[in-house]
């Protein structure tokens, strides 16, 4: 099994719908992360969750909601899907001893 | 706060030829400096990371890069390009000092090989 599993992989959803992208990990990793990539604008920070009881704002947090519910599961919801969060999502755990992330294979969203 | 360039979009190498990606940083004091690779339809994989000591780092799959402090740079080399290693290359810095809590990626280089 991965480390970092991400459901789903591919979700079509339309405009206004809400949507929750669920993550969970086996690392035992306390660090959580939520980053969107779009062509040409690489990665981009939207949540992140040192343990349960801390949740962050990235740099791209409006009109995205997320829910730390226990070590191993991150979700990140859009409350009101719109066609510009049209993009490929990830999610991410670290271990602040070795520094670099363990990345989900991603979840592509489309909304129509 | 922290930022990474990566000046090349695409790059097309030759198929045993040399690579070099490159990725200049800026930030004020000693950063984490990471490459991930993603291939078509999977998530990020590290190639290598550097945090201090030896300026020359050995990764996977063949790759090494190089930290110039005095260039604010962190390139990544391949001496002989394979097939497989088409993909996309992100670099990416972390603050030591907040013990990288959140890594700041570059856009990203599109590698392809030709034949």
């Amino acid at each position: 099994d991965a480390d970092v599993t991400q459901t789903p992989r591919n979700r079509i959803t339309k405009t206004g719908k809400r949507i929750m992208l669920e993550c969970s990990q086996t690392k035992g990793h306390d660090r959580m992360y939520w980053y969107r990539q779009d062509p040409g604008l690489g990665l981009r920070l939207i949540y992140y969750s040192f343990d349960v009881k801390d949740i962050n704002k990235g740099e791209i947090s409006d009109g995205y909601s997320v829910s730390r519910q226990a070590q191993a599961k991150f979700s990140l919801s859009l409350e009101s899907a719109i066609p510009n969060q049209t993009a490929l999502y990830f999610c991410a755990t670290s271990d602040p001893g070795q520094g670099g992330y363990t990345f989900g294979s991603g979840t592509r969203l489309t909304v129509v | 706060a922290q930022s990474v360039t990566q000046p090349d979009i695409h790059i097309t190498v030759s198929e045993g030829a040399s690579l070099e990606l490159r990725c200049n940083y800026s930030y004020g004091a000693t950063p984490y400096l990471f490459w991930y690779v993603q291939s078509p339809g999977q998530g990020l994989q590290l190639l290598l990371k550097y945090f201090s000591g030896d300026t020359l780092v050995q990764g996977i799959k063949g790759f090494e890069a190089e930290f110039k402090r005095s260039q604010s740079s962190f390139n990544l080399r391949k001496p002989s390009v394979h097939w497989s290693d088409a993909a996309e290359y992100f670099c990416a810095v972390g603050a030591v000092n907040t013990g990288f809590q959140k890594l700041v990626f570059g856009t990203g280089t599109r590698l392809l090989v030709s034949p």
